[in-house]
């Protein structure tokens, strides 16, 4: 399966951890896309990255939450010090580009923080 | 900021009834608009996507329809199916000034086929 891979699927957290969510793009993608969605809800861009660069990190909270997207290796959306709030399904989007590229969708990380 | 609405937010028709999802953006840049389906406990996966430079595109059962004048787009499913059930979101890719691609997602709708 050549999709973008999210792991793992589902994580629980107590209240003051950590959380780390791992995204595998698509083979070939280079650019990585990191989304929440609460229940009933759409989805809201968090931040976009390119291997080893932040792009645009206008939906990102200030504190908190940080991503990378390593030379070798997954991106990683790091939630630190979690609370209630934090509770939602994030996804990971891949494509090829930017301009009108696709994105390809993982499958997401059900986060829940008790 | 940028935005998109997406009416209806449920929808309920017969098998081989055709549906119709509508979507309204805020951002006159913007030129790409894609559609997602997503089913229970998966990512949204991509269906149809539609570029600025064109009023229409089809594929099999689906179709979709973009007025750049209206700042509106619309997903047409035609012969539903009961695998169509899903929920189903409309996209804008937001340029602003940064230029960066992220997409803003309407609020979605959930879509039931009735065997």
């Amino acid at each position: 399966n050549a999709g973008v891979m999210q792991n793992p699927r589902h994580l629980v957290r107590r209240r003051g951890q950590e959380a780390r969510l791992r995204c595998s793009p698509m083979k070939g993608h280079s650019h990585v896309y990191w989304y929440r969605q609460l229940p009933e809800e759409g989805l809201k861009f968090m931040v976009y990255l390119q291997k080893e660069n932040i792009i645009d990190e206008s939906g990102m909270p200030k504190e908190r939450f940080s991503a990378e997207f390593p030379k070798e290796g997954p991106s990683i959306l790091r939630i630190q010090q979690v609370v209630r709030g934090d509770s939602a399904a994030y996804f990971c989007a891949s494509s090829q580009g930017t301009g009108n590229q696709p994105q390809h969708f993982g499958d997401g990380t059900r986060l829940s923080i008790l | 900021g940028e935005n998109v609405e997406q009416h209806p937010s449920t929808l309920s028709v017969q098998e081989g009834d055709s549906a119709v999802i509508k979507c309204t953006y805020s951002d006159s840049a913007s030129n790409y608009f894609p559609w997602y389906k997503q089913e229970l406990g998966k990512g949204p996966q991509l269906i149809i996507d539609i570029r600025s430079n064109v009023g229409e595109k089809k594929d099999q059962r689906i179709a979709v329809t973009l007025n750049k004048t209206a700042k509106h787009f619309s997903l047409h499913i035609t012969e539903t199916q009961p695998e169509d059930s899903a929920v189903y979101f409309c996209a804008a890719r937001g340029l602003g000034s940064s230029n960066t691609g992220k997409l803003i997602f309407g609020q979605g709708t959930t879509l039931q086929v009735k065997p």
